[in-house]
C-alpha cells in the first residue's frame, strides 16, 4: 500500500558536517519521490524530487539518493548550517501519473544543528 | 508577487461545531490541494480541485467538502468537529494537474483547535 516512513525521528549534527536523512517507502510501484523541508510556523517547501528511473540527483547543497531495490530513499545536506534547522519529510507520489496531485508524506526527522 | 495564503490563521471550535478555511492561491496557479497535519506528524492529503471540480480525494469522511471558486481559491468545510479534528490544515497550489513537487506551493496553514 502507499506509505512512507523515516527511521530517525531526531537528527543532531555539528554545524558545517554533512547530514544524512534516511526514508524507507513500502510501495514498490511509487515512482516519483519528494523531499521537504518545514520551518516552525510555515508550509513544508520543496527541497528536491527524483524520479524512480534515477538513482542519483544533486541540487544546490543537497543530493538525494534512491535505491529501488531495498525502497530506500536518503537526503545528504552537504555542510550543514544553522538555517538547516527544519523538520524534513521525504514523501512520494500517491496518484497514478508521476506528479505531485497527491502526495504521500512520512512523519518527519527533525534536523537540529549544534555550534 | 503573493504566495499562496490561508484565512484564518488560528481558529478555535467546540465539538459539533462546522468550519470554514479558506485559500487563496499564488498568482497564476489553478489548483488547489489540501492536507491535514497533526502535531508531529506529516501532512495527510484531504482532496484536491482542479477547474472547480474535487480531482482526487484522499482517506477522509465526508464531514470534509471543499469548494473551488471561479477565481481558483477554494475553501475546505469540516461539519460536526471531532476533537482529533484539532491540525494544521495546509493548502497548497499549482497550475494544472501534472506538474512535479517542485511547482506546487504551501501556505502557512491555518491552525484548527478544536475543544
Amino acid at each position: 500500500g502507499e506509505s512512507v516512513g523515516l527511521h530517525l525521528p531526531t537528527l543532531s549534527v555539528q554545524e558545517g558536517d554533512n547530514s544524512i536523512i534516511n526514508c524507507a517507502y513500502s510501495n514498490s510501484a511509487s515512482d516519483y519521490f519528494i523531499w521537504y523541508k518545514q520551518e516552525s510556523g510555515k508550509g513544508p517547501q520543496f527541497i528536491i524530487d527524483i524520479r524512480s528511473n534515477m538513482d542519483k540527483r544533486q541540487g544546490q547543497r543537497v543530493t538525494v539518493l534512491l535505491n529501488k531495490t531495498v525502497k530506500h530513499l536518503s537526503l545528504q545536506i552537504a555542510a550543514t548550517q544553522p538555517g538547516d534547522s527544519a523538520v524534513y519529510f521525504c514523501a512520494e507520489n500517491g496518484a497514478q501519473d508521476s506528479s505531485a496531485s497527491k502526495i504521500i508524506f512520512g512523519s518527519g526527522t527533525r534536523l537540529s544543528i549544534r555550534p | 508577487d503573493a504566495g499562496v495564503t490561508q484565512s484564518p490563521t488560528h481558529l478555535i471550535k467546540t465539538r459539533g461545531q462546522q468550519v470554514t478555511l479558506r485559500c487563496s492561491p499564488k498568482s497564476g496557479h489553478d489548483t488547489v490541494s489540501w492536507y491535514q497535519q497533526a502535531l508531529g506528524q506529516g501532512p495527510q492529503f484531504i482532496f484536491q480541485y482542479y477547474e472547480e471540480e474535487e480531482r482526487q480525494r484522499g482517506n477522509f469522511p465526508d464531514r470534509f467538502s471543499g469548494h473551488q471558486f471561479p477565481n481558483y481559491s477554494s475553501e475546505l468545510n469540516v461539519n460536526a468537529l471531532l476533537l482529533g479534528d484539532s491540525a494544521l490544515y495546509l493548502c497548497a497550489s499549482s497550475v494544472g494537474l501534472a506538474g512535479g513537487g517542485d511547482t506546487q506551493y504551501f501556505g502557512p496553514g491555518t491552525r484548527l483547535t478544536v475543544l
